[in-house]
């Protein structure tokens, strides 16, 4: 099974802050990585597929980078409601793993 | 717009077997593949399994193999999610969810499972 690695685990960040995270595969996965945004109550929001594509409905804000093992998930500029736990997920080969995840929270 | 809605809470004795279901409406239901994810309290989001309608195979993770069955019924466009032989680990919130291309676009509500004596 192919595993995701997060760093950092967690960090603290404030308003207006630009923030990245950092998602790396155990193996070649090309662009097949989505990330999701979990808040404590509500079920995954989907923000980035393919690796780099926005899901319609999500702030410009956010986006995503990279292809075979290492990717990133930036937000330009932190607003008070992007404060939650972020996942990366593969989508190359069964198992679809997701990496363990990193929570922002407020300075 | 398409929707998943999930069955309601759970409560169940150890050993015992979970069914769930999840409904679409909305939109194609055998064009997308269901998946099934979980997250236990405090812990992070856990790939359980999933399955396309229109072929009905499903995949499951190694570490739910055979114990977790996945189905699919057409005629009214939902997905079953069974496990059995429930521990206090299985304790979690369980979210089905649809995958278009290389992501989980719309998920669940979610139920929460609890296993308890």
């Amino acid at each position: 099974a192919i595993q995701l690695t997060q760093s950092p685990s967690s960090l603290s960040a404030s308003v207006g802050d630009r923030l990245t995270i950092t998602c790396r595969a155990s193996q070649g996965i090309s662009i097949a990585l989505a990330w999701y945004q979990l808040k404590p109550g509500k079920a995954p929001k989907l923000l980035i597929y393919d690796a780099t594509s926005l899901e319609s409905g999500v702030p410009s804000r956010f986006s995503g980078s990279g292809s075979g093992t290492d990717f990133t998930l930036t937000i330009s500029s932190l607003q008070p409601e992007d404060f939650a736990t972020y996942y990366c997920q593969q989508f190359n080969s069964y198992p679809l793993t997701f990496g363990p995840g990193t929570k922002v929270d407020i300075k | 717009q398409v929707q998943l809605v999930q069955s309601g809470a759970e409560v169940k004795k150890p050993g015992s077997s979970l069914k769930v279901s999840c409904k679409v409406s909305g939109g194609s239901f055998s064009s997308y593949a269901i998946s099934w994810v979980r997250q236990a309290p405090g812990q992070g989001l856990e790939w359980m399994g999933g399955i396309l309608p229109i072929l009905g195979t499903p995949n499951y993770a190694e570490k739910f193999q055979g114990r977790l069955t996945l189905t699919a019924d057409k005629s009214t466009s939902t997905a079953y999610m069974e496990l059995s032989s429930l521990r206090s680990e299985d304790t979690a919130l369980y979210y089905c969810a649809r995958q278009l291309g290389d992501g989980f676009d719309i998920w669940g509500q979610g139920t929460m499972v609890t296993v308890s004596s």
